[in-house]
């Protein structure tokens, strides 16, 4: 079953309004979690990494004004698009990796996210 | 620049052909490859991953993949597939925690 929840699966939301993306651990504590986005017949990109506790590191290019983390608990991290653009468009997946053992990152289902 | 290529970007196949879906990558540092297959609805799964040791890896569902250094290559095969194995398959390469993903490829099989 999915270790890594993410919520919801598909927002619609109109120009110029925030969207807000939940991104849960469901079984171990996660002190780093993983934000990606997709866009269409492309590969995932590495947007950000959620630090439990302190800021988030982004990749370059991508604006963390307009996509911010907030990564309040061990088990949650959220990312919110700000001012959302027709061009923001697109699947954001995230992903967490239970440190114990020596396991692989789990992935959330995804959010599809749609701006009118 | 770290990148990864997948060659092909849909495959369609018949039930029990063969399958081979090629990843090609350039990566400085030690190398850690993985592929990961998300099925029609679901999320990402590992299918398997090439740490270090035994360049043909096994993974889930009888897939296969071969590490061959000298080609920075990390195809991904199964003998015979099946209808079931219809999904989205992605090459991976990176550090435990940042990936870098290839494009993916759609496999579509037939029954």
């Amino acid at each position: 079953g999915a270790v890594v929840s993410q919520h919801p699966s598909r927002v619609i939301c109109k120009s110029g309004t925030s969207v807000k993306i939940e991104c849960r651990s469901l079984d171990f504590q996660a002190t780093t979690m993983f934000w990606y986005r997709q866009f269409p017949k492309q590969s995932l990109m590495l947007m950000a990494t959620s630090n439990e506790g302190s800021k988030a590191t982004y990749e370059q290019g991508v604006e963390k004004d307009k996509f911010l983390i907030n990564h309040a608990s061990l088990t949650l991290s959220t990312l919110t698009v700000t001012s959302a653009h027709p061009e923001d468009s697109s699947f954001y997946i995230c992903s967490a990796r239970d440190p114990r053992g020596n396991s692989p990152l789990h992935f959330g289902n995804g959010t599809r996210l749609t701006v009118t | 620049a770290q990148s990864v290529s997948q060659h092909n970007h849909h495959v369609i196949l018949s039930e029990a052909a063969s399958l081979e879906l090629g990843c090609n990558y350039s990566y400085g540092g030690t190398v850690n490859l993985f592929w990961y297959v998300q099925y029609p609805g679901q999320h990402l799964q590992l299918l398997l991953k090439y740490f270090s040791g035994d360049p043909l890896v096994k993974g889930i569902k009888g897939f296969e993949a071969e590490f061959i250094k000298s080609k920075f290559s990390f195809n991904l095969r199964k003998p015979s597939v099946q209808w079931s194995d219809t999904a989205e398959y992605f090459c991976a390469v990176g550090g435990y925690n940042k990936l870098i993903f290839g494009a993916g490829t759609r496999l579509a099989v037939h029954p």
